[in-house]
Order: structure tokens, then sequence, then C-alpha cells
């Protein structure tokens, strides 16, 4: 079946322009993550959906950055007034509900802000 | 907080057999990922341990310490195509699913 998609893939935005990043999660995956991954670091946990419920929003790194998931499936991060500090690829990945482990990786959406 | 710590690079042959490390601290450990992932692409999935002993699947094995706070992920019989980085991730308890992730190690295998 098909996998996690993010659109779009790749999006330059100026600074102070606002972003909207789209993840399409698996069908009936429970569990949605939002990551931030900086060039040749790993990636970073920004925020987690279980349904539409926002459990964990800790990673988030200022309230320039937001998020939602409105009915359980499709989940949207919208950054404002983006800064260059902010370029880097946002990865989304689900996960199956009860005792699965494995989250599901999309390719992501490269932000570069200039 | 959690500190996870792997090499940044490793260069191998093809054919040959490499282990790359893994080590953390963390408080509440629930689990320990690998995952691969190629330039400009998603990470994939490649195993899990939660107790301690060695996990095999095909080409690919992974061993975990939780006493020692100590992972390796073994590749057999490398390929080109396994040039990759190699992520190490693990869960808390009380951290809901999310992962924390090291910098990744960057495997290139030569001919």
């Amino acid at each position: 079946g098909a996998g996690v998609s993010q659109s779009p893939r790749y999006k330059v935005a100026k600074r102070g322009q606002d972003v909207a990043l789209r993840c399409d999660p698996i069908s009936g995956h429970v569990s949605l993550f939002w990551y931030q991954q900086a060039l040749g670091q790993g990636p970073e946990f920004l925020t987690y959906f279980q349904n539409e419920a926002q459990l964990d929003k800790s990673g988030l790194p200022s309230d320039r950055f937001f998020a939602e998931r409105p009915e359980g499936s499709v989940s949207t991060l919208k950054i404002q007034r983006t800064q260059q500090e902010d370029s880097a690829v946002y990865l989304c990945a689900s996960r199956p509900g009860g005792g699965a482990n494995e989250q599901y990786f999309g390719p992501g959406t490269r932000l570069t802000v200039t | 907080g959690q500190n996870i710590d792997q090499p940044t690079e490793m260069t191998a042959t093809e054919g040959a057999i490499v282990q790359i490390n893994c080590t953390y601290q963390t408080s509440g450990f629930n689990g320990l990922f690998w995952y691969q992932q190629h330039a400009g692409e998603a990470p994939t999935f490649l195993s899990y341990n939660v107790l301690d002993g060695l996990e095999e699947k095909g080409r690919f094995s992974s061993f975990l310490s939780r006493s020692k706070g100590y992972s390796y992920l073994l590749l057999k019989e490398l390929q080109m195509k396994d040039s990759a980085s190699y992520l190490c991730a693990v869960k808390v308890t009380g951290g809901g699913n999310k992962l924390t992730f090291g910098t990744g190690t960057q495997l290139k295998v030569e001919l």
C-alpha cells in the first residue's frame, strides 16, 4: 500500500514568510510524528499526535511553530515568520495503533529560508 | 535527557562485515531502533531491540546490552547499496512513542 507522503517536497521561503507543510500518513495509522532534521544530523522530535489529539509538543522550537491534525488523518505543520535557522528537512512519521513499535517515515520536506 | 553516541563515519569493503556501535544514556529506556537513511530519502526501519541479545534479520543483525547502554548493528556481505547513514534511536518510558536519534553514522562501501 501507499506509504507516508509529504508535500511539498521542496520549499523555498523568504525570511518572514509563513509556510505550511503537509503530511498524509498511512491510512489507519493512529500516531503521527513530526521531526526536524538538520544537514548531517539525526532527526529531532517536534510533536506527536494520537488521532486528532496533540499529546506532546515539547520539541517545537518556538511559538512560531504550530501543528494540527483536525480529523486524525492528514497533518499540517505551520511555521510563521520563517527564519534562516528554520532551514531543515521536516520529516513526518506514522505508526499503527496497538503494540506496534515501528514508525514509518515520509520522504520529508526540504525547507530553505533565504 | 537522553544522550546517544555513534561514530560519524565508517568505510568498509564490498563483501565484508561492518559493525556500527551506538551507546546511550537515558532515563527509563524502553527500546532501541536502527534506521537506514539514503541521502535525500526517508529513514527506513531496520530493527528494534528491547531485550538483551541479538536479533538477526537477513544480512542485518542488531545487538543490545541494557546494562551497558550499548547496541550495535552488524551488516554482513556488504553491498554498494548499503552506503547510507545508519541512525540509532531510543524510546523512553513516559515519553510517548517519540524517538530520540543519534547523529547517524555515514557508511561508505568501497570496491
